[in-house]
């Protein structure tokens, strides 16, 4: 069975850019979640999704949005990149909702803003 | 707010060497307790969880203990290996609808 695939693996934007992240999820979970991995932060929630609507959002700034596709895959978006943006952005996805189901990551995908 | 505090790192171990990891956290009531594991370019793993005080979570040799008391959830291992080499995330849940809080990491290396 395949993992959560990211894409891409590495995208490297300049400051003022749009980026846009994407994440499949194990075939069958119906929850997305978006992660932010950056460097002596650790990991901050950003959003979470399921069956197509935000279900929670983290503390981070309106240009950071994304969505959930009818096929469950989801895609984040970041506007007016700024430098501290560059990070490990990290997909999870699980079955259903909550503490019952485990959340499986995808590899992530670096984003370095120049 | 709630939060997530770990020992700080990086923890350097030889092989057979006795493993643990602080845990404390700051939630007001039951929230799930979690260990998840990140392996060298890999993603986050779940290691271990505990939904209720007592309770003990074990996997792969791996132990914690949720301890209301004292709010911990420390993470043990009796004999580590090189391959248990790792950044090793505490982490809690309130609810079933609340984002799964994490602590910083602490990066373990094991040295033959």
């Amino acid at each position: 069975e395949a993992g959560v695939t990211q894409s891409p693996t590495h995208l490297i934007k300049t400051r003022g850019q749009q980026a846009t992240l994407r994440c499949s999820p194990i075939s069958g979970h119906t929850s997305v979640y978006w992660y932010q991995q950056a460097l002596g932060l650790g990991l901050q929630f950003l959003l979470w999704y399921d069956e197509g609507e935000e279900r929670n959002r983290g503390n981070f700034p309106p240009r950071f949005s994304g969505r959930q596709f009818p096929n469950y895959s989801s895609e984040l978006n970041v506007n007016a990149l700024e430098l501290e943006d560059s990070a490990l952005y990290l997909c999870a996805s699980s079955l259903g909702q909550g503490m019952a189901y485990e959340q499986y990551f995808g590899p992530g995908t670096r984003l370095t803003v120049t | 707010g709630d939060s997530v505090t770990q020992m700080e790192g990086p923890v350097t171990l030889s092989e057979e060497a006795f493993l643990t990891i602080n845990c404390t956290y700051t939630a007001t009531g039951y929230p799930s307790l979690f260990w998840y594991v990140q392996y060298p370019g890999e993603g986050l793993q779940l290691l271990l969880k505990a939904t209720k005080a007592d309770d003990k979570g074990s996997n792969k040799g791996f132990e914690a203990t949720y301890r209301k008391e004292t709010t911990s959830f420390h993470l043990e291992k009796g004999s580590v290996q090189v391959s248990d080499s790792a950044v090793y995330f505490c982490a809690l849940q309130k609810t079933s609808y609340d984002k799964v809080i994490f602590g910083p990491g602490t990066s373990l290396s094991v040295i033959p």
